[in-house]
């Protein structure tokens, strides 16, 4: 499976846009780009995924480079209930295709 | 989002017992589950993939006698921790997906203590 690479930490203030970078600079043809969060002692979260179209939802935005190389997740207003551990994966999505979880980017959200 | 669920929360047992830890998919039938475990401030880890009907895959390092998954039904897998040691406290997470489904969704988890 590629591998990601995300900053360990970041901080946001209160009401302003978080943005997450991650680099999958090997990915794959068939490879989709998905973002997690885990607030502590809690399972992870699913929060988007994409392809190579940016996607939109109610959570997030994804942004996903052209060349598939890097991609970045946006939410639009953050919160302090979205400080977690956010973690940037790409799997095939078949059956089969593994989840496997680096070590992610701690985003602190400041009042 | 779908719904998965893991009983117990959280567990504690004495060293040399067994323990099971079910995962339950509520509103869909998961033909893929996964089980993770995670230690204190470090990332989840994959332990084994498990399709429904059929053996569990582990992944390297991991001790298939030890760890025993079940995933008899579509609604259903379960992981055994066998002899479980004070080592093998930590957070196990299962997650399930459905056929054709593009998204895993995952529990929320339960906390191991082996005293």
């Amino acid at each position: 499976d590629a591998k990601t690479t995300q900053p360990p930490s970041m901080d946001c203030a209160e009401g302003r846009a978080a943005n997450l970078p991650c680099n999958h600079s090997t990915i794959s043809g068939n490879e989709y780009v998905y973002w997690y969060r885990q607030i502590h002692s809690q399972g992870p979260q699913y929060i988007i995924h994409g392809l190579k179209n940016n996607e939109t939802n109610e959570m997030a935005s994804l942004i996903i480079t052209e060349d598939r190389k890097s991609s970045t997740l946006i939410l639009p207003h953050a919160t302090l209930r979205d400080t977690a551990v956010y973690y940037c994966i790409v799997r095939v999505v078949n059956q089969g295709g593994k989840l496997i979880f680096g070590q992610g980017t701690e985003l602190s959200v400041k009042p | 989002g779908a719904v998965v669920s893991q009983h117990p929360s959280w567990v504690i047992c004495k060293s040399g017992t067994s323990v099971k830890i079910e995962c339950r998919s509520l509103d869909f039938q998961a033909t893929t589950m996964f089980w993770y475990r995670q230690f204190p401030k470090q990332s989840l880890m994959l332990m084994a993939t498990s399709n429904e009907g059929s053996k569990a895959t582990y992944e390297q390092g991991v001790e298939k006698d030890k760890f025993l998954i079940n995933h008899a039904s579509l609604t259903l897998s379960t992981l055994t921790v066998t002899s479980a040691h004070p080592e093998d406290s930590s957070f196990y997470i299962c997650s399930a997906q459905g056929w054709g489904g593009t998204e895993a969704f995952f529990g929320q988890g339960t906390r191991l203590t082996v005293v």
